[in-house]
């Protein structure tokens, strides 16, 4: 059966650090990937999702990357931390024609 | 563009009545549905999906819900509700071809003893 890891659960980090969250999945192979931020009390936003190794599309621009370096890897960085890149950080994976299945999230809270 | 919209963002319900969260969708062609439960600080859980076939969907813990293409509406149902199916519920759209989906607002479900 297919699972998705997504570490760290909760990160606390000062405004101007570095970030990087990462997600993998297993069980599957080329699965489309996606990073999805849901602000307190708000609906979910897709930031980026991939088709592919190295395939990455942005849906808002703003202060985030993600890389996909592995074919189950999907990996969201910051160069460096806003205020407003609090939130709940969600990892998902899908194949043609099925529904997303999510990690279990990171709370990031920017200090 | 596509759009989810869940009207009622709060429903509360006593223990055991029943209850509808409604979804509708602004979609000209083909897509798949889903809805989604979140339970405080967890990621999200397929509660059921259409694809194709039969408009009325089973999902589990008792949910289904009825795809209706002329209303563009997939409502979700429960004949009876539980508290421990307190929680937000999320609706979502795909279009058939493409590899985005699109979230409803939430509706937050609390069911009162």
């Amino acid at each position: 059966s297919q699972t998705i890891h997504q570490w760290p659960a909760t990160l606390v980090q000062p405004v101007g650090s570095p970030l990087s969250l990462e997600c993998t999945v297993e069980g599957t192979s080329n699965p489309n990937l996606y990073w999805y931020r849901q602000a307190a009390g708000r609906g979910l936003q897709l930031l980026f999702y991939s088709v592919g190794i190295g395939q990455i599309s942005s849906e808002v621009p703003q202060n985030l990357s993600a890389s996909r370096p592995q074919d189950r890897q999907f990996i969201l960085s910051s160069k460096k931390l806003l205020l407003s890149d609090s939130g709940f950080y969600l990892c998902a994976w899908s194949r043609v024609n099925s529904p997303l299945h999510f990690g279990n999230g990171t709370r990031l809270t920017v200090t | 563009a596509q759009s989810v919209t869940q009207l009622d963002s709060q429903v509360p319900v006593f223990e055991e009545a029943p209850v509808e969260l409604r979804c509708n969708y602004s979609s000209s062609v083909s897509v798949y549905l889903f809805w989604y439960v979140q339970y405080p600080n967890q990621g999200l859980q397929l509660l059921l999906k259409y694809l194709s076939g039969s408009t009325l969907v089973k999902g589990i813990n008792g949910f289904e819900a009825e795809f209706n293409k002329s209303q563009t509406s997939f409502h979700l149902r429960k004949p009876s509700v539980h508290i421990s199916d307190t929680a937000e519920y999320f609706c979502a759209v795909k279009k058939g071809y493409g590899q985005n989906f699109v979230f409803g607002p939430g509706t937050r479900l609390s069911v009162l003893p």
